[in-house]
């Protein structure tokens, strides 16, 4: 069974400009979440989709955002990039709607750098 | 809410050398608890998971770790460190039925040969 993959790896923007990440789930999983990785912030929730509806949000400002589709993909977006943003973030998928214990499974991650 | 603390953002042994990271939590509910292992350019490797069963919990690699409720910890341990084991390794708390980690700030773990 083919892990989580997430398109593109690796990506380099200049500030002001908006950015889509994207995440394939394995298949099956319909729960999506995505976190950002810093080394001064370290690892941070972003957001939980599930069934094509946000679940859970992160503390993160509404230049963050994203979507799910009807195949369980999802999307993150990035509207007027800061040299902040620049991380590494990691998407994961889960199999259950509302599991005993949250076993998620991550991406390889992109990594985004604003110049 | 759940908070996660990782004591050393670096450890460091010698192969062969018994391996211990510490993790301690704080969680207004039962809590969830796991450990990840991040290697180089890629994402999380799931180690190990305690979910209310066995407090003693055995992973991958010869990882295991014990949950003691009351020290509010989770440390792992691995008896005899491999060079294969240098990584940074990641303590994560969530709560029943949330799909929300709240992670450590990660211990990096370097092998000495």
């Amino acid at each position: 069974k083919a892990g989580v993959t997430q398109t593109p790896r690796y990506l380099i923007k200049t500030r002001g400009q908006q950015v889509t990440l994207s995440c394939s789930p394995i298949s099956g999983h319909r729960s999506v979440s995505w976190y950002q990785q810093t080394p001064g912030q370290g690892l941070q929730f972003l957001f939980e989709y599930f069934s094509e509806t946000q679940r859970n949000k992160g503390n993160f400002p509404g230049r963050f955002s994203g979507r799910q589709f009807s195949n369980s993909r999802s999307e993150m977006n990035v509207s007027t990039l800061e040299l902040g943003d620049s991380a590494l973030y990691l998407c994961a998928s889960s199999l259950s709607e509302w599991l005993s214990y949250n076993e998620q499974f991550f991406g390889p991650g992109t990594r985004l750098t604003v110049l | 809410a759940q908070s996660v603390t990782q004591l050393g953002s670096h450890v460091s042994v010698s192969e062969g050398a018994l391996v211990l990271l510490r993790c301690n939590y704080s969680s207004s509910v039962p809590p969830y608890l796991f450990w990840y292992v991040q290697y180089p350019n890629q994402g999380l490797q799931l180690l190990l998971k305690y979910t209310s069963a066995a407090t003693l919990v055995k992973g991958i690699n010869g990882f295991e770790a014990e949950f003691k409720k009351s020290e509010t910890s989770f440390h792992l341990t691995k008896p005899s460190a491999h060079m294969s084991d240098a990584a940074e390794y990641f303590c994560a708390v969530s709560a029943t039925g949330a799909q929300k980690l709240v992670f450590g700030q990660g211990t990096r773990l370097t092998i000495n040969p």
